[in-house]
C-alpha cells in the first residue's frame, strides 16, 4: 500500500544551523508530494508542495525537491529560526485519489 | 474569512459511551475529510464527501464509526460505544473542487478525545 516514512524525530537544531528532514515514500501510482508543519496549538497547515518529478517546492525558506528516483522528498532549510520549532509532516496524494496519506511526523525545536 | 472549525476542542468519554464530533468547513468548500491521529502519530484517514455523499469511507477502523453531511456542510463523526483505542485526536479538513489541478486540504484544529 502507499506509505510514507520521515526520519525519526525529535530534531534539536541551534539557530541558524542547516535543517533536514528526511522523507522517502511508496506509491502504487503517481504520487503528489507535501510537507504539512503543525505548529504549537495550531491545525495542520501546509507548508510546500510538489506534483511531479523533479519539481522543488519552496515557502518560508524550506525547500523540497520530489526525487523520482530515490522516492523521497526531503525537507531542508539554510538557517533555521526559533519560530520554525514545529512538528513537521511529510505526506503523499496519488493522482485521482482525494486523502492524503502521511509519514509518523518528525518535531523540531530551535534553541535560540 | 473563518477556517474550519471543529467542536468541541476536547471531549471526554467513559468507555462504552456515544460521542458525536462536528466540524464547520470553510464556507463554499465541496470536499470534507475526517483524519484520526493518535498520540505521536500523523493523522490517518478515516472518511471523505463531496457534498453530501460520502465518497470513501474505506478508513472508518470498525463499525463503531458513522459520519454524515446531511447537507452537504456541517459534518458529524459519530462514534459508538466508545473504546480506549479509540482516544486520538480528530482533525477535519475540507477542500474546493476544482476542474483539474491540485486541492489544498484547509485543516481545523482538532478534537482530543480521551476515553477513560
Amino acid at each position: 500500500g502507499d506509505s510514507v516514512t520521515q526520519m525519526e524525530g525529535p530534531v534539536t537544531l541551534s539557530e541558524e544551523a542547516f535543517l533536514t528532514i528526511n522523507c522517502t515514500y511508496t506509491a502504487t501510482g503517481y504520487p503528489s508530494l507535501f510537507w504539512y508543519v503543525q505548529y504549537p496549538g495550531e491545525g495542520l497547515q501546509l507548508l510546500l508542495k510538489a506534483t511531479k518529478a523533479d519539481d522543488k517546492g519552496s515557502n518560508k525558506g524550506f525547500e523540497a525537491t520530489y526525487r523520482k528516483e530515490t522516492t523521497s522528498f526531503h525537507l531542508e532549510k539554510g538557517s533555521v529560526q526559533v519560530s520554525d520549532s514545529a512538528v513537521y509532516f511529510c505526506a503523499l496524494k496519488i493522482q485521482g485519489a482525494q486523502k492524503l496519506v502521511f509519514g509518523q511526523g518528525t518535531r523540531l525545536t530551535i534553541n535560540p | 474569512g473563518a477556517g474550519v472549525s471543529q467542536s468541541p476542542r476536547y471531549k471526554v468519554a467513559k468507555r462504552g459511551q456515544d460521542v458525536a464530533l462536528r466540524c464547520d468547513p470553510i464556507s463554499g468548500h465541496v470536499s470534507l475529510f475526517w483524519y484520526q491521529q493518535a498520540l505521536g502519530q500523523g493523522p490517518e484517514f478515516l472518511t471523505y464527501f463531496q457534498n453530501e455523499a460520502q465518497l470513501d469511507k474505506s478508513g472508518l477502523p470498525s463499525d463503531r464509526f458513522f459520519a454524515e453531511r446531511p447537507e452537504g456542510s456541517v459534518s458529524t463523526l459519530k462514534i459508538q460505544r466508545t473504546q480506549q483505542e479509540d482516544s486520538a485526536v480528530y482533525l477535519c479538513a475540507s477542500s474546493l473542487v476544482l476542474a483539474g489541478g491540485y486541492n489544498e486540504q484547509f485543516f481545523g484544529p482538532g478534537t482530543r478525545l480521551t476515553v477513560l
